[in-house]
């Protein structure tokens, strides 16, 4: 079954440094997204992505944050300069179609920020 | 108001039980429904999806809900300990993202 792949898996970073979370969407799919939960919190919306750029961001995808489809494949999310509360798990999903409400999630990236 | 609430659980029940997951909503402007399952450190899963009131089943899964009372709910029958996870209800809006619950814990014990 195709899967969106996510790496790395666990990153840690210091506050301050830039960091850039890594997405291979499942190939055929058109829209992208990033959502993170934060330990014990709920899932929540970051950003969705179709036809190279951003169709909708929520208010925590601020000016630190932004996304890239830097080439046929690859969906990454870059945190510019990171803050301790930026430690979460981030997810990146994709679908086929604007349509399809069952996103297929990866495994994420766990996100420490020391 | 929280715009989709669940309650956090933990939910015990043994092996075979049914098991009700709920989640309320307060946005009437939303039309679609997912559950998810998440394991410990995992991605959200999909489970089923639903657009109108009423009940839609798949395999020991059945999805209601209810646009009325703003409430929907994901039953389990047959529960087996690898059911064993978070369920997390989401709904879909117009803006073209999900917004989540909190997420149930289930645990089935054998």
């Amino acid at each position: 079954e195709p899967e969106v792949t996510q790496t790395p898996s666990h990153q840690v970073t210091q506050m301050g440094q830039e960091v850039i979370l890594r997405c291979v969407p499942i190939s055929n799919h058109l829209y992208f997204y990033w959502y993170r939960q934060i330990l014990g919190q709920k899932v929540e919306f970051l950003v969705s992505f179709y036809n190279n750029e951003i169709s909708e961001k929520s208010e925590i995808f601020d000016d630190q944050f932004s996304v890239e489809r830097p080439d046929g494949s690859n969906f990454t999310l870059k945190i510019r300069s990171t803050k301790l509360e930026d430690s979460a798990m981030y997810f990146c999903a994709s679908s086929g179609d604007r349509l399809n409400y069952g996103y297929t999630f990866g495994s994420g990236t766990r996100l420490t920020v020391v | 108001q929280k715009e989709v609430e669940q309650d956090p659980g933990p939910l015990s029940v043994p092996e075979g039980a049914i098991v009700s997951l709920n989640c309320t909503y307060s946005n009437s402007a939303f039309q679609y429904f997912m559950w998810y399952r998440q394991y410990s450190r995992k991605g959200p899963e999909l489970l089923m999806y639903t657009y109108s009131s009423g009940n839609k089943e798949d395999g020991r899964f059945t999805a209601q809900v209810d646009k009325s009372s703003k409430y929907i709910s994901l039953f389990i029958r047959d529960s087996q300990p690898s059911d064993s996870a978070t369920y997390l209800c989401a709904i879909y809006n117009a803006g073209n993202m999900l917004t989540f619950g909190g997420g149930t814990r289930l645990m089935v014990k054998p």
